[in-house]
């Protein structure tokens, strides 16, 4: 198994353009989630996902679309790029019976610089 | 509202010495909880969960709900224990599904 693979792993944009980081899983985990790591600030969740066709928000979704169409993938829009997006973002995916996500595995990350 | 609070951000200990790194969290029900851990220039891991009460890699956290603490506690540092720790309980908000609510992380480091 692959498990939760990211790509790019690097990115630099200028502020107002748009881009998709890629998020794919390979377990038939139902629960998929995106946070963005920040300095002094730890991980924080943006979207997050119970099962395909279905999203919700985190802490700090503005700025940021998400779509379920499969189980697998789970793609996080930046719509119009900012400064302040600029971060380390990271996928996770997790079993989840109850809809609540169990042990949380991590891609390896895409660093985003926002110019 | 409900949060994780990691007071330490940076933790420095010799090799040897004890260590805790601390996390409190604010809930009024019985959250599940969680250690993660990222070694240097690796993907964020599973440390350990308080229910399953097992020790990895010499590691142990002890859910305490009248202090509403969960510290990660290893009796004997070593270096390769140098990485970023991170207390993650599981909350809910709103009545619904979350995922999990990190802390701000605790740097530990292990010198020689």
């Amino acid at each position: 198994n692959a498990g939760v693979t990211q790509t790019p792993k690097f990115q630099v944009l200028k502020t107002g353009q748009s881009m998709t980081l890629q998020c794919a899983q390979d377990m038939n985990h139902e629960y998929m989630s995106w946070y963005r790591q920040d300095p002094g600030m730890g991980l924080r969740l943006i979207h997050y996902s119970v099962g395909a066709g279905i999203t919700d928000q985190g802490e700090v979704p503005n700025g940021y679309n998400v779509s379920r169409s499969t189980t697998e993938d789970f793609p996080l829009r930046l719509l119009s790029a900012a400064p302040s997006q600029t971060s380390v973002y990271f996928c996770a995916s997790s079993y989840s019976s109850t809809g609540f996500p169990d042990e949380q595995y991590f891609g390896p990350g895409t660093r985003l610089t926002v110019t | 509202a409900q949060r994780v609070t990691q007071p330490e951000k940076l933790l420095s200990v010799f090799k040897g010495a004890p260590v805790e790194l601390k996390c409190n969290y604010s809930y009024s029900g019985s959250p599940e909880l969680f250690w993660y851990v990222q070694y240097s220039r690796q993907r964020l891991q599973l440390l350990l969960r308080h229910i399953s009460r097992e020790s990895i890699k010499g590691f142990t956290a002890d859910l305490n709900k009248g202090e509403t603490s969960f510290h990660l506690k290893k009796p004997f540092a070593q270096e390769e224990d140098s990485a970023m720790y991170y207390c993650a309980p599981r909350l809910l908000r709103g009545g619904g599904a979350d995922g999990l609510t990190f802390g701000k992380g605790t740097h530990l480091i292990i010198q020689p």
